[in-house]
C-alpha cells in the first residue's frame, strides 16, 4: 500500500514570496492533516479535512495561511506572503474513519525555509 | 489547551539496554499514539493505545495506556543502532469529534554501539 506522497521535499523562499505544498493521502483515507512542525518540537495541527469539507482550523493563521482538498483526495496548503517565521516542516497525515480513534500515517514531509 | 509533557528529553544509552519514556497530560485522551521519526522523515507509528490499562507489543517495543488516562509510557527492550531517533507521544482527545492529536515535544534517544 503506498503512504502519504508530499512535494516538493524541499523549498526555500525569501519573505513575502508565495508557497504551495502538495500532498496525496494514502488511498480510501477520509481524514487529511496538515500540522506544522518547528524545530525541536512536535508537529501542531494547522487544518482537519474530512472529504473535501474542512473539520477543524482553529489553529490555522487564516491571514496568510490557505488550504484546499479538491474533490476530497488530494489537498494544497498555501502561504501568501511567506514570514521568517514559517520556517518549518509541513507534515500531511492521512486516516481511515473508525470508531476507536484515528490512526494518522504521515507523508514524509516539505522542509521549509525562509530568507 | 491541552498540553504533554514527554520525558526525558534526550537519552543516551549503551547498545543492549532497555528503554523507557513517558507522557503525562493535564488533560483525559482518548486514545494514545507513538511515533518515531528519522532526520528528514515523517513520523511513523509505533503502537496505537484504545483503551485505559491498554498494554501492547510491538516486536521490542511496549506501550501502556494509563489508567487516570491521562499518561502513556513506551518501553524498548535490548535496543540496537536503529533505534536512534526521535520518539513522540500523541494523545488524541474528544475535541468536538474531530479527534486532534496533541504531540508531546519528543525524546531524542541516541545508541552508543
Amino acid at each position: 500500500e503506498a503512504g502519504v506522497a508530499q512535494s516538493p521535499r524541499y523549498k526555500i523562499i525569501e519573505k513575502r514570496q508565495s508557497v504551495a505544498f502538495w500532498c496525496n493521502p494514502i488511498s480510501g483515507h477520509a481524514t487529511l492533516y496538515w500540522y506544522q512542525q518547528i524545530l525541536g518540537q512536535g508537529p501542531k495541527l494547522l487544518i482537519q479535512f474530512q472529504n473535501n469539507g474542512v473539520v477543524d482550523d482553529s489553529q490555522l493563521p487564516k491571514d496568510r495561511f490557505s488550504a484546499e482538498r479538491l474533490k476530497g483526495v488530494d489537498s494544497t496548503l498555501k502561504i501568501q506572503p511567506a514570514k521568517l517565521e514559517d520556517s518549518a516542516v509541513y507534515l500531511c497525515a492521512s486516516s481511515q474513519i473508525r470508531t476507536s480513534g484515528y490512526e494518522q500515517y504521515f507523508g514524509p514531509g516539505t522542509r521549509l525555509t525562509v530568507t | 489547551g491541552q498540553q504533554l509533557n514527554q520525558s526525558p528529553q534526550s537519552m543516551f544509552i549503551q547498545e543492549g539496554e532497555d528503554v523507557s519514556m513517558n507522557c503525562t497530560s493535564s488533560s483525559i485522551f482518548n486514545t494514545w499514539l507513538w511515533y518515531k521519526q528519522d532526520p528528514g522523515e515523517g513520523p511513523v507509528l509505533l503502537i496505537a493505545l484504545y483503551k485505559a490499562g491498554e498494554l501492547t507489543s510491538n516486536g521490542r517495543l511496549t506501550a501502556q495506556f494509563g489508567i487516570t488516562r491521562k499518561d502513556s509510557f513506551l518501553n524498548i527492550s535490548a535496543s540496537i543502532p536503529s533505534d536512534v531517533g526521535i520518539y513522540f507521544c500523541a494523545g488524541q482527545g474528544r475535541g468536538a469529534g474531530s479527534y486532534q492529536l496533541t504531540f508531546g515535544k519528543g525524546t531524542k534517544l541516541s545508541v552508543i554501539p
